[in-house]
């Protein structure tokens, strides 16, 4: 079976401090897909980034970066000077490969990060 | 601008009684999915449909049911029999079809959510 642990469960910072949200994932599909997602207070999800299992390159993009280590299956979400308008609850999912039902995308608890002025 | 509409945002309702969640979007998106939000549980898969007039049952159905008569439009009725009805609703659709490496391509698109309050 699939699991996504987000041991975090609040994380509350300074502004322009860096901070890291974990990611463990179990999953016995050597084909898999990571992705992080990010629910500001409106309520919606927004997708941030998407990982496949043959991709273990980190990510940067701008203030955000992705460190993906499949030998600790780990795939950790950092955030860089973060600002005020980081403040949300940050998920991160796992989906298997697309003969066993891609769609199904299992999530994590959630991480409620406050950025503190 | 496209994009996943549900409403209303918020809904109250007697212990007893169905209530149907709205969630329309215009994306052309084939597949759609309801998800359940719990504080500290993550998002828990309801229902998904991925074309119309089908749909399959997710981790947690008993007690809900949906319809996929248009594209467009998922309906997601929670019935009396849901033992904890109150709950944050979301939601979703992706494009399907095509290539494995082109639906990857392809992410959830989340609508903002309808919050059910059961009493």
């Amino acid at each position: 079976a699939q699991k996504v642990t987000q041991a975090q469960t609040e994380i509350s910072v300074v502004e322009k401090e860096d901070v890291t949200l974990d990611c463990v994932y179990e999953t016995r599909d050597t084909t898999y897909y990571l992705f992080w997602y990010k629910q500001p207070p409106s309520g919606e999800l927004v997708f941030l980034i998407r990982r496949n299992s043959f991709d273990e390159q980190n990510e940067i993009s701008g203030r955000y970066s992705w460190n993906f280590q499949k030998s600790t299956s780990s795939f950790n979400f950092t955030i860089t000077a973060s600002q005020v308008v980081d403040s949300a609850v940050y998920f991160c999912a796992l989906s298997g490969p697309w003969s066993q039902g891609a769609q199904k995308l299992v999530f994590g608890q959630g991480t409620r990060l406050t950025i503190n002025p | 601008d496209g994009g996943i509409t549900q409403s209303p945002k918020y809904l109250f309702r007697k212990e007893g009684q169905n209530v149907t969640l709205s969630c329309e979007q215009n994306l052309n998106h084939d597949a759609m999915y309801w998800y359940r939000q719990d504080p500290g549980q993550g998002l828990r898969l309801i229902y998904y449909s991925q074309i119309v007039n089908d749909f399959q049952k997710g981790d947690i159905a008993e007690g809900y049911s949906v319809s996929r008569e248009k594209k467009e439009s998922f309906p997601l009725t929670v019935t009396s029999a849901q033992k904890n009805p109150t709950a944050f609703y979301l939601c979703a659709s992706r494009r399907e079809g095509g290539t494995e490496g082109a639906v990857y391509n392809s992410p959830l698109h989340f609508g903002n959510g309808t919050r059910l309050t059961v009493t």
